[in-house]
């Protein structure tokens, strides 16, 4: 079966701009989880959905918010951007609260 | 909320010998300890788990150990591979929301 799919896979903005980032768990899953991954800081939970509720939320500023829709499908977004969240941002599933993560290839984003 | 250490952070063997990383977490009551292999341009893959029931777990060359008492675990890769060249990251599960935190990760190389 699909695994997890992000898009877009590569994508470059600028200071101040904003970005969308998409995310489409595998079928039946109905918990998406989005991390930042920096070569410095590592994997860096941002938040978890669970049946179009956000159950966890890391340590991250407003500007970094998420939403999901009724089919489990994820987005992020992140406003007023900075050169400090250039970063590959990874989305993973599960099927229930807990257990195995499914993790996409990412999406990885330049901000000049 | 949960602190996750991992060392080393590089780690370089010879093919055929094996390898050893080791992780130490915060929270006494995080029960599921998962490690996650990362390629090169891909996402985290899991390789291995435990939860906290038990002590130890063996996958082929594959193998994690786990002391509550002390907080820490362990992956061991035995007769170890050119393809096992990679980023390995653990991960403990917190008891309430079910978060999964992650170590900084280990990059591995396996000369042949």
């Amino acid at each position: 079966k699909a695994g997890v799919t992000q898009t877009p896979r590569y994508l470059i903005k600028t200071r101040g701009q904003q970005v969308t980032l998409s995310c489409s768990p595998i079928s039946g899953h109905r918990s998406v989880s989005w991390y930042q991954q920096t070569p410095g800081q590592g994997l860096q939970f941002l938040f978890e959905y669970f049946s179009e509720t956000q159950r966890n939320k890391g340590n991250f500023p407003g500007r970094f918010s998420g939403r999901q829709f009724s089919n489990s499908r994820s987005e992020m977004n992140v406003s007023t951007l900075e050169l400090g969240d250039s970063a590959l941002y990874l989305c993973a599933s599960r099927r229930g609260g807990d257990g195995e993560l499914f993790f996409g290839e990412g999406s990885r984003l330049t901000v000049l | 909320g949960e602190n996750v250490e991992q060392h080393p952070s590089t780690l370089s063997v010879q093919e055929g010998d094996s390898a050893v990383i080791k992780c130490t977490y915060s929270d006494s009551a995080s029960n599921y300890f998962p490690w996650y292999k990362q390629e090169l341009g891909k996402g985290p893959q899991l390789i291995i788990d435990i939860r906290s029931n038990v002590g130890e777990k063996k996958d082929q060359r594959i193998a994690v150990t786990l002391n509550k008492t002390a907080k820490h675990f362990s992956l061991h890769i035995t007769e170890t591979q050119p393809e096992d060249s990679a980023v390995y990251f653990c991960a403990s599960q917190d008891n309430a929301g079910n978060m999964l935190t992650f170590g900084g990760g280990t990059r591995l190389m396996v000369k042949p």
